[in-house]
């Protein structure tokens, strides 16, 4: 199975700051990679797939990028809520695998 | 617009076979275009695939749990269903049920999630 690594596993940040997040693949995964929000006891919501096309709906201060084993989630001004955490996928190849997570809170 | 429900119980004895339903309303779980997942999250955890389901029957699991887990369609009730036996305290979890389009692709529609708790 492709394993995914997130850095990092949580964050502090205030409303306005740019934060990105890393997501790794064990292998090359092409742009098979999405991105969720999740809020406690919610389920995941899609924000981002094939590594960089916004979900219809969600706000333009979300983008992805890259391709290949690297990747990068970055919500441009951070807003109250977007306090949550954020799980990337990987859907090159079956099993399907997430990584950990990254727990973004108030700083 | 589409949604899906997990049901079942939220309780299951340990060795016992954990069952849930998930029904897809204001869409047909026969079109061609998707698959249809199951994915659970234990307490404080992550998320871990468990298998997906074509409305054929055609289905894909996860390695981990393939010797224990079924996934079965049945169309006329647009509903889908798991089944996981010999169940531990370990596989105590919130359990989702989740469409993505074949290809493979991202799980785009989610239902709310239903907590199963393995215990005496």
């Amino acid at each position: 199975a492709i394993r995914i690594t997130q850095s990092p596993s949580s964050l502090s940040a205030s409303t306005g700051d740019r934060v990105t997040i890393t997501c790794r693949a064990s292998q090359g995964i092409s742009s098979y990679l999405a991105w969720y929000q999740q809020k406690p006891g919610k389920a995941p919501k899609l924000l981002i797939y094939a590594a960089s096309t916004l979900q219809s709906g969600v706000p333009s201060r979300f983008s992805g990028s890259g391709s290949g084993t690297d990747f990068t989630l970055t919500i441009s001004c951070l807003q109250s809520e977007d306090f949550a955490t954020y799980y990337c996928q990987q859907y090159y190849s079956y099993p399907f695998t997430f990584g950990p997570g990254t727990k973004v809170d108030i700083k | 617009q589409l949604q899906l429900q997990e049901s079942g119980p939220g309780l299951v004895k340990p060795s016992e076979t954990l069952s849930l339903t998930c029904t897809v309303s204001g869409g047909s779980i026969s079109s061609s275009s998707y698959y249809w997942g199951w994915i659970r999250q234990p307490p404080g955890k992550g998320l871990e695939w468990i298998g997906s389901i074509y409305y054929s029957g055609s289905t894909y699991y996860n390695p981990s749990l393939k010797s224990r887990v079924t996934i079965s369609v049945d169309t006329s009730k647009n509903q889908f269903s798991l089944k996981l036996s010999s169940v531990t305290a370990a596989d105590t979890a919130v359990y989702y049920c989740a469409r993505h389009e074949g290809g493979p692709d991202a799980f785009d529609i989610w239902g709310q999630g239903t907590m199963v708790t393995v215990s005496s």
